[in-house]
């Protein structure tokens, strides 16, 4: 079993509808949880990180943390254009001494216009 | 927020050559630092971790006599790609951990490397 997973897409949805992507990772340790955009040829940008059960709230984006389930998703509400990218889930382990992130595949996303 | 400088951000060399790739904490300093790798229409595989003072330690599958990971400073890692092939080809990203709970990790700009 891959330490995260995600569901690899590609994902479509239509300009201003809801986009719901869905991560769910091995190590039941993990205490943060991360979503990240990456553009192609770019770095990831930090969309939002999430610690606690329940919802997180920032914008058009929601992040929802299950623990006992370990199961992290993000909601893009009135979904734009310019949100089409790979959206990767990622999660701190703590298997090591030190603080490891490991990314899930990521979700392709497509918003037509 | 931290800033982590990578460079070059692209680079073209000949098969058998070898290429350094620079990482730069700005602001902070950084005594890991992560190495990934990203293929075309793949996610950040994690290559390596660097740290200050000791050897770098590798992910599984990563010939550490090919990629040479060298962490000189608190502010500078490195990543040599030696001899290097078309295969090696890819978007190298180095990243540095979260400085403490609840905080991200935070990216260079990344280095497109291809090998001709």
């Amino acid at each position: 079993q891959k330490e995260v997973e995600q569901n690899s897409g590609p994902l479509s949805v239509p300009e201003g509808a809801i986009a719901s992507l869905n991560c769910t990772y091995s190590d039941r340790g993990s205490q943060s949880f991360f979503w990240y955009r990456q553009y192609s040829g770019k770095s990831p940008e930090l969309i939002m990180f999430i610690y606690s059960n329940g919802d997180k709230e920032d914008g058009r984006f929601t992040a929802q943390l299950n623990k006992a389930s370990q199961y992290v998703s993000l909601l893009i509400r009135d979904s734009q254009p310019s949100d089409s990218a790979t959206y990767l889930c990622a999660v701190i382990s703590v298997k090591t001494s030190y603080d490891k992130v490991i990314f899930g595949p990521g979700t392709s996303l497509s918003v037509i216009p | 927020g931290a800033v982590v400088s990578q460079h070059p951000s692209r680079v073209i060399c000949k098969s058998g050559t070898s290429v350094k790739i620079e990482c730069r904490s700005l602001d902070f300093q950084a005594t890991t630092m992560f190495w990934y790798r990203q293929f075309p229409k793949q996610s950040l595989m994690l290559m390596a971790t660097s740290n200050e003072g000791s050897k770098a330690t590798y992910e599984q599958g990563v010939e550490k006599d090919k990629f040479l990971i060298n962490h000189a400073s608190l502010t500078l890692s490195t990543l040599t790609v030696t001899s290097a092939h078309p295969e090696d080809s890819s978007f190298y990203i180095c990243s540095a951990p979260p400085l403490g709970a609840n905080t991200e990790a935070f990216f260079g700009q990344g280095t497109r490397l291809t090998v001709v």
